[in-house]
């Protein structure tokens, strides 16, 4: 078992739906990070969250630390949000990041 | 900024070269990360840096590969000789430590092929 998984592996999705991803990790963490990966293969990092939520645009990160549980939410899709999503988590004691599997995301027009 | 910057963008290789793969942190960052990442395995930790000092080289993968740097504007990750497994994208991130690492900065990646 991963200590970081991701659900689902694949969503498609058709344009303007809400889309949720879900990440769950079984150590403790001090921060968990939400990468997005484009087609070309450039990686971005979305969010850095250790407590409660975080919005920027259409993007919404939550993570529920008793439960040991994010989620990262995009209200009104849009193909160009095409891209792959990856969780990670942050170890306790320094920088490493351990990363999920990553959710790849299709949006159709 | 130019953001982290990597070289090449692309090697090309045959099995037993050395490959040397290059990175620029944004000015400024005192924490740096070499990643691998691959279909089989995805992205994992190779090693990472605070103040030019190696902190973590757990995910070096053995002796074959190796990482320095030098200064706190450059870093290297060299593979001394090269395998076809070895094939996959490097890539370069730095972020800046202060009480704990902020998010992290990633570099364009190189995508190393190894014949």
């Amino acid at each position: 078992k991963n200590e970081v998984e991701q659900s689902p592996q694949n969503l498609t999705a058709q344009e303007g739906e809400f889309i949720t991803i879900n990440c769950s990790y079984s150590v403790g963490i001090s921060a968990l990070h939400w990468l997005q990966q484009h087609p070309g293969g450039g990686i971005v990092s979305l969010f850095m969250l250790s407590s409660g939520k975080k919005k920027h645009g259409r993007l919404i990160a939550t993570i529920n630390i008793q439960e040991k549980h994010s989620s990262l939410h995009i209200t009104a899709s849009h193909p160009r949000d095409s891209a792959v999503y990856i969780c990670a988590g942050q170890e306790t004691s320094g920088s490493r990041l351990t990363f999920g599997e990553g959710t790849q995301l299709t949006v159709n027009p | 900024d130019a953001g982290v910057i990597q070289s090449p963008r692309h090697e090309v290789t045959e099995m037993g070269q050395e490959v040397t793969l290059r990175c620029k942190p944004i000015s400024g960052h005192n924490s740096l990360f070499w990643y691998r990442q691959t279909m089989m395995r995805g992205l994992e930790l190779l090693i990472y840096f605070n103040n030019n000092v190696p902190i973590d080289d757990s995910g070096m993968p053995e002796d074959r590969f190796s990482a320095k740097m030098p200064n706190a504007s450059f870093s290297t990750l060299k593979i001394q000789p090269s395998e076809p497994r070895d094939s996959a994208v490097y890539f370069c991130a730095s972020s800046l430590w202060i009480e704990r690492v902020r998010e992290q900065y990633f570099g364009p990646g190189t995508r190393l092929t190894v014949t």
